[in-house]
């Protein structure tokens, strides 16, 4: 079964400044997929950015950007230019190609954004 | 805009009693799920269904059932609620496509057994 471990349970930056959350994960497969979801205090989880496991190019998306290292199973997330807005859970996430499609999510990073 | 309606967003239930969460999906996808969200353990898979009356077992099914008569509707039923089932459930749908398609959900209901 695949696993995802995000070691930081909090992290906390300050604003315009740069952050990044750490996740690992455990699988056999060769293909998959990642995702980063972002969950406000209003708990509507949201899409930040998903990667594809055959893509060596890193995702980004404005100011969010991965570095996905297959080899080492490592999926970071990097938040540029933090924002107040950027303060939330985030939430790391596999899911498998074939089968089931379920989300397998980590434990979460509380994310602190000081102004 | 693709939405997830948990019709529920509070509830307080007493022990024993017999829980319904409603979910329905507005975009006619295959896939639904649902999640319970606890401090420090992140979500965690209850159930899911990928058709009309089929279901799968999650990672933690212990203690619930689901049903789904209709495609867009999945419900997560607590036989006999207990206090260690107090949480947050979430459900979530997606299209049945083998690409990374996205995943929809809900705003989450909370529930409280006492």
């Amino acid at each position: 079964a695949q696993t995802v471990t995000q070691s930081q349970p909090e992290m906390s930056v300050q604003e315009a400044e740069t952050v990044t959350l750490s996740c690992t994960y455990d699988t056999s497969e060769s293909d998959y997929y990642l995702f980063w979801y972002k969950q406000p205090p209003s708990r509507q989880m949201i899409l930040v950015i998903r990667q594809e496991a055959y893509k060596q190019q890193n995702a980004t998306e404005n100011r969010f950007s991965v570095n996905f290292q297959k080899a080492a199973k490592s999926f970071s997330l990097k938040i540029s230019d933090s924002q107040l807005g950027d303060a939330a859970m985030y939430f790391c996430a596999y899911r498998s190609v074939q089968g089931a499609q379920k989300l397998v999510f980590g434990q979460g990073t509380r994310l602190t954004i000081n102004p | 805009d693709v939405k997830v309606t948990q019709s529920s967003r509070y509830l307080v239930k007493r022990t024993g009693e017999k829980v319904f969460l409603e979910c329905v999906q507005d975009m006619d996808h295959e896939n639904m799920f649902w999640y319970r969200q606890d401090p420090g353990l992140g979500l965690r898979l209850i159930y899911f269904s990928y058709d009309v009356k089929m279901k799968e077992k999650g990672d933690i099914p212990e203690g619930y059932s689901v049903s789904r008569e209709k495609k867009e509707r999945f419900s997560l039923i607590l036989e006999s609620a207990s206090t260690n089932q107090t949480s947050m459930y979430l459900c979530a749908s997606s299209l049945w496509v083998t690409s990374g398609n996205t995943i929809y959900f809900g705003e989450g209901s909370w529930l409280t057994v006492v």
